[in-house]
């Protein structure tokens, strides 16, 4: 089966850890984002990778950090620097290129990460 | 800076009836998004549209570009329908398929 897998789907940690939350893709996607997730707002794009070995920052990439070692991996690391990490974290992944399939995008089951 | 409004922000109906939510944003777009969030969190696309009218089942959405508008229609609605539908668009100046959120629409559907 072809999809996206993040995990774990419940993750707890205590204030001033680092936390890495982890996503797989196996569908040949060039493209990966990661997104969060607050209680009553729309998602809000953390950090991007449009091809292996580059990334980019979103709007909101301040206390976290990415790696994009290898296509089907895009892990997001949550930062002691980050005020308020407890949210929903989403990952996805769309093919790079021309047309419209490559706005296609798919999104991976999510983490829910709560730091006390 | 592109902006995604949708509404309303919630919406309770009784099954059977037909629901339309609405999505506005503010500049050109590639393409557009409908996408459906249960209450376990995770995000199923349900349409990307960019021009004209898609149907699946008892979804209908469509999309006016020179207006910057989209709805989402459903029709004969169910409780199973409940969730929160997001509505994102591709502005045609960002790279690759960035999507811009908006806040999504809560969908309450009773028996």
């Amino acid at each position: 089966d072809g999809g996206i897998t993040q995990s774990p789907k419940y993750l707890f940690r205590k204030e001033g850890q680092n936390v890495t939350l982890s996503c797989e893709q196996n569908l040949n996607h060039d493209a990966m984002y990661w997104y969060r997730q607050d209680p009553g707002q729309g998602l809000r794009l953390i950090y991007y990778s449009q091809i292996v070995n580059d990334f980019q920052k979103g709007d909101i990439a301040e206390g976290y950090s990415v790696s994009r070692e290898k296509k089907e991996s895009f892990p997001l690391t949550v930062t002691s620097a980050q005020k308020n990490p407890t949210a929903f974290y989403l990952c996805a992944s769309s093919p790079n290129g021309r047309g419209q399939g490559s706005y296609e995008q798919y999104f991976g089951p999510g983490t829910r990460l709560t730091v006390t | 800076k592109n902006e995604v409004e949708q509404s309303p922000q919630n919406l309770t109906a009784q099954e059977g009836e037909f629901i339309t939510i609405n999505c506005s944003y503010s500049v050109g777009i590639s393409a557009l998004h409908w996408l459906q969030q249960h209450p376990g969190g995770g995000i199923v696309s349900l349409f990307m549209l960019s021009s004209g009218k898609k149907k699946h089942g008892r979804l209908i959405a469509t999309i006016n570009i020179q207006e910057k508008h989209s709805s989402l229609h459903i029709t004969a609605s169910h409780p199973r329908d409940s969730a929160v539908y997001i509505c994102a668009s591709i502005p045609l100046e960002t790279s690759g398929s960035r999507l811009t959120f908006g806040e999504g629409t809560q969908l309450t559907v009773n028996p």
